[in-house]
């Protein structure tokens, strides 16, 4: 198994300005993904991130509203930028760990634009 | 298009009943389906199911699947209230990330 920090927990943020949030994880993982829960929906995913590489978007996501980056094989950064009150969601990380294909998750970050 | 398939989408029983949760699936390269419970915000991992026909348990809950016929249950015996949850399904691809359900939502009253 694997144990994810992420943070911050929630913010409530004005529209146009950006939130960094940011996953950690106690080990080297080779996959890690970023999802999006809106409000009443299931988890859809925006983005694979990548070490040492672009990540690679879903359909529908860009990397100029959600840049991510991936410096390491613990530690990954999801930014939403410009913020409008359409991004109010959940945003969770994931990691997929070698040997099991299950999905673990960070804590997940509740964001509100106001 | 893949795609995962949960039904009912939401639920509303008694403490004590037991209750059967449903997940069809169409996707490529299946490798694997997964259960989550989602409370809050982060899901929680219960159960991950590779092979027809064995069940999976783990206290009150198991589930079972079907990889002919493309689906999978998930049972609750004997509800409590705890285990109001948006019950996730989810399927893995080769090399991919999960492709999620859209959840079923249990609510039990005592």
């Amino acid at each position: 198994s694997a144990v994810i920090s992420q943070k911050p927990s929630r913010d409530i943020c004005q529209r146009g300005t950006s939130l960094t949030i940011q996953c950690q994880v106690d080990s080297q993982v080779t996959m890690m993904f970023w999802y999006r829960q809106q409000p009443g929906q299931s988890l859809t995913l925006i983005a694979t991130a990548n070490q040492g590489s672009e990540a690679t978007y879903e359909s529908g996501f860009v990397i100029d509203k959600f840049p991510i980056s991936r410096p390491n094989l613990t530690f990954s950064t999801l930014t939403v930028s410009n913020m409008s009150p359409e991004d109010s969601s959940i945003y969770l990380c994931s990691v997929g760990v070698k040997g099991g294909p299950e999905a673990f998750f960070g804590q997940g970050t509740r964001l509100t634009v106001v | 298009e893949d795609k995962v398939v949960q039904s009912p989408l939401s639920l509303v029983v008694h403490e004590g009943d037991t209750v059967t949760l449903n997940c069809s699936y169409e996707v490529t390269n299946f490798r694997s389906l997964l259960w989550y419970k989602q409370e809050k915000k982060a899901p929680t991992f219960l159960f991950m199911l590779t092979s027809s026909g064995i069940e999976k348990k783990s206290g009150r809950l198991s589930s079972i699947l079907d990889k002919k016929e493309l689906f999978s249950i998930l049972n609750i015996t004997a509800t409590q209230t705890g285990d109001s949850a948006v019950y996730l399904c989810a399927v893995n691809q080769a090399g991919t990330a999960l492709i999620f359900g859209k959840g079923t939502t249990l609510s039990v009253s005592s």
